[in-house]
């Protein structure tokens, strides 16, 4: 499996500021990754894929870059609608794996 | 917009089956990514993929739980449904059903059903 490991587990900042999360894969995987903000009790929502790919109706202070085995997820100015849990995903190969999870909290 | 709804029950007994299914609605079953997946959230284990079952009824299982997982489709019914043999504690969480879109990035979620494994 392709492990997928995430830094920092956890974080704070405040509105306004500018935010960079890290996932780094135990192998390559080209650009087959993706990214998920999840809120208490609701299903993950994908904010990018295929590394830098903006979803559609994602606002665009989300980027994502990298490739081979670094990607960043980086929030240019934080709103309070953005404080939530964020996860990358591989599709690179099977099993589909997660990162553990980066939790952004309010400073 | 197609739209996705788990159900099932939400206490199984240890070592007994799981049994889930998922509704496709506002769409053909067909459109879009052609395979239909199950993920888990657990505390202990965060999100793990469980596996993806395509239109035409082949697999894909995460070989974590191969050999207790199957998958099934009745595409009349535009349903697909998960069973999981022989649970434990280790198997609560939430599930859900997913379909993967461009880049292979799950954007359309079921809202989770969870399951409590108790006696």
């Amino acid at each position: 499996d392709i492990q997928m490991t995430q830094s920092p587990s956890s974080l704070s900042a405040s509105v306004g500021d500018r935010v960079t999360i890290t996932c780094r894969a135990s192998q390559s995987i080209s650009t087959y990754l993706n990214w998920y903000q999840q809120k208490a009790g609701k299903a993950p929502k994908v904010l990018i894929y295929a590394a830098s790919t903006l979803q559609s109706g994602v606002p665009s202070r989300f980027s994502g870059s990298g490739s081979g085995t670094d990607f960043t997820l980086t929030i240019s100015s934080l709103q309070p609608e953005d404080f939530a849990t964020y996860y990358c995903q591989q599709s690179y190969s099977i099993p589909v794996t997660f990162g553990q999870g980066t939790r952004l909290e309010i400073k | 917009q197609v739209q996705l709804q788990e159900s099932g029950p939400g206490l199984v007994k240890p070592s007994q089956t799981l049994s889930l299914t998922c509704t496709v609605s506002g769409g053909s079953f067909r459109s879009g990514s052609y395979f239909w997946s199950w993920i888990r959230q657990s505390a202990g284990k965060g999100l793990e993929w469980i596996g993806r079952v395509y239109t035409s009824g082949s697999t894909d299982y995460n070989p974590s739980l191969k050999s207790r997982v199957s998958f099934s489709v009745d595409t009349s019914k535009k349903q697909f449904s998960l069973k999981l043999t022989s649970v434990t504690a280790a198997d609560a969480a939430v599930y859900y059903c997913a379909n993967a879109g461009r880049g292979q990035a799950y954007d359309i979620w079921g809202q989770g059903t969870k399951v409590t494994v108790s006696s």
